[in-house]
């Protein structure tokens, strides 16, 4: 199976400032047909399910505010707030679909400063 | 506007067995791959099961193969999961999802709000 990990395992941004989250697969999630990596980020805020963000590890969704960016590739991966509003408290989760099972990371909690 | 609604979760007892239902609106059901993801009290996001548009293919995780179903019935636009032999490990509440529409596409965009099942004596 494919491993997820993300890091940190919550952190604390004031208000307008960037956020950060870092999301590790154990083996590479790049899929050849396309030449994009399997990766999609998703947001889970309390008692809702999760809403999908980015997909393709960069491709936003459509109606995900364009300060949500994802990057990276390979193994490691970055879900970036840009400005944080208050309504992106949430728990934030990495998943790869490149191969069953279709894993997801721990999550990572975000909170306001 | 796509809609995916979870019912038939509740309280059953080890051993015992839960049929789920997912009724999907606003989507030509037949045309997508669909998901059931669980996530226990306080936990992350479990992929539990996986099935094509006709229902001939179904991919389980380990916890649970030999002891889910997947199943759907496109003429009534209705996704299912059926839960044999219960474990209090299955306590959780279950997603069901659709998967993206193009190939490789495997990721989850649209989700239903979730049933609650509850496994203990």
């Amino acid at each position: 199976d494919i491993v997820m990990t993300q890091s940190p395992d919550s952190l604390a941004v004031s208000l307008g400032e960037r956020a950060t989250i870092n999301c590790k697969s154990s083996q590479s999630v790049l899929y050849s047909s396309n030449n994009k990596n399997s990766l999609a980020w998703y947001q889970q805020k309390p008692g809702q399910p999760p809403k999908l963000l980015i997909y393709w590890a960069s491709t936003r969704e459509s109606g995900v505010p364009d300060r949500f960016s994802g990057s990276g590739s390979g193994t490691d991966f970055t879900l970036t707030i840009s400005s944080l509003q208050a309504e992106d408290v949430a728990v934030y989760y990495c998943q790869q679909y490149y191969t069953t099972p279709f894993t997801f990371g721990p999550g990572t909690k975000v909170d306001i400063k | 506007e796509v809609q995916l609604v979870e019912s038939g979760g509740g309280l059953v007892q080890p051993g015992g067995s839960l049929r789920l239902s997912c009724a999907a609106s606003g989507l030509s059901f037949s045309r997508y791959w669909m998901h059931w993801v669980r996530q226990a009290p306080g936990k992350g996001l479990v992929w539990v099961s996986r099935i094509n548009t006709d229902g001939s293919g179904t991919t389980y995780a380990d916890s649970v193969r030999g002891r889910f179903t997947i199943s759907r019935d496109n003429a009534k636009n209705t996704l299912y999961l059926k839960m044999n032999s219960l474990r209090a490990e299955d306590t959780a509440v279950y997603y069901c999802a659709r998967e993206g529409p193009a190939a490789g596409e495997v990721f989850m965009d649209v989700w239903g709000k979730g049933t609650t099942v509850t496994v203990s004596s």
